[in-house]
């Protein structure tokens, strides 16, 4: 079975561009969650969605956004791209809304430059 | 943002020695759980911890939620060189409509062969 599936694996933007992350999650699961992990720290949640709803928002700017789609895959976008936004993004899909610990995968993540 | 304080920062010790690391929090979890990060992975969880004082085991693992359920512990026994890699904790209070995780900075370990 495929686990949670992001893309792209790298990316490199400038300083002031919008990017679009993506994320497919585990067949069957209905919540993804967004993780952003700067080098050398543990990951900081942004996003939480389930059933297409947002459920729970990080300490993060209105930059970033996020939506999930029927199919249950989810968009995390950053606009206006600052230096310090420079990270590993993460995604993690559950199959409930709360989740228990385990059910709750993540995938390999996106690594962001913004230069 | 929030983290939890992890310690030690890092490790570097001999095949076959036993490792201890230990996550501690201001705030209160009804669930606290260890991952492992590989270079260029996502984590992977290794043991989930549900009540306070409890005692969990896989494999060369042991873990224990601590009784003021504020702290936990992460033990590993008779390491061998697959050991080597980041390890988190990470705490989260589950059953809300938030299930988000609460991480610490991360423990790397590394083993001499």
């Amino acid at each position: 079975d495929a686990g949670v599936t992001q893309s792209p694996t790298h990316l490199i933007k400038t300083r002031g561009q919008h990017v679009t992350l993506r994320c497919s999650p585990i067949s069957g699961h209905k919540s993804v969650s967004w993780y952003q992990q700067v080098l050398g720290q543990g990951p900081q949640f942004i996003f939480q969605y389930y059933e297409k709803e947002e459920r729970g928002r990080g300490n993060f700017p209105d930059r970033f956004s996020a939506r999930q789609f029927p199919n249950y895959s989810s968009e995390l976008n950053v606009n206006a791209l600052l230096l310090g936004d420079s990270a590993l993004y993460l995604c993690a899909s559950s199959p409930r809304e709360g989740g228990s610990g385990y059910g709750y995968t993540f995938g390999s993540g996106t690594r962001l430059t913004v230069v | 943002g929030q983290q939890l304080n992890q310690s030690p920062q890092s490790m570097f010790i001999q095949e076959g020695e036993d490792v201890s690391m230990n996550c501690t929090s201001s705030s209160i979890f009804n669930t606290w759980l260890w991952y492992k990060q590989d270079p260029g992975e996502g984590p992977v969880l290794l043991i989930a911890l549900y009540k306070a004082g409890e005692l969990t085991s896989n494999g060369r693992l042991t873990a224990q939620f601590g009784i003021t359920r504020k702290d936990s512990f992460l033990n590993i026994s008779a390491s061998i060189p697959s050991d080597v890699g980041i390890y988190f904790c990470a705490g989260m209070n589950y059953g809300g409509s938030q299930g988000n995780l609460i991480f610490g900075k991360g423990t790397k370990l590394s083993v001499k062969p």
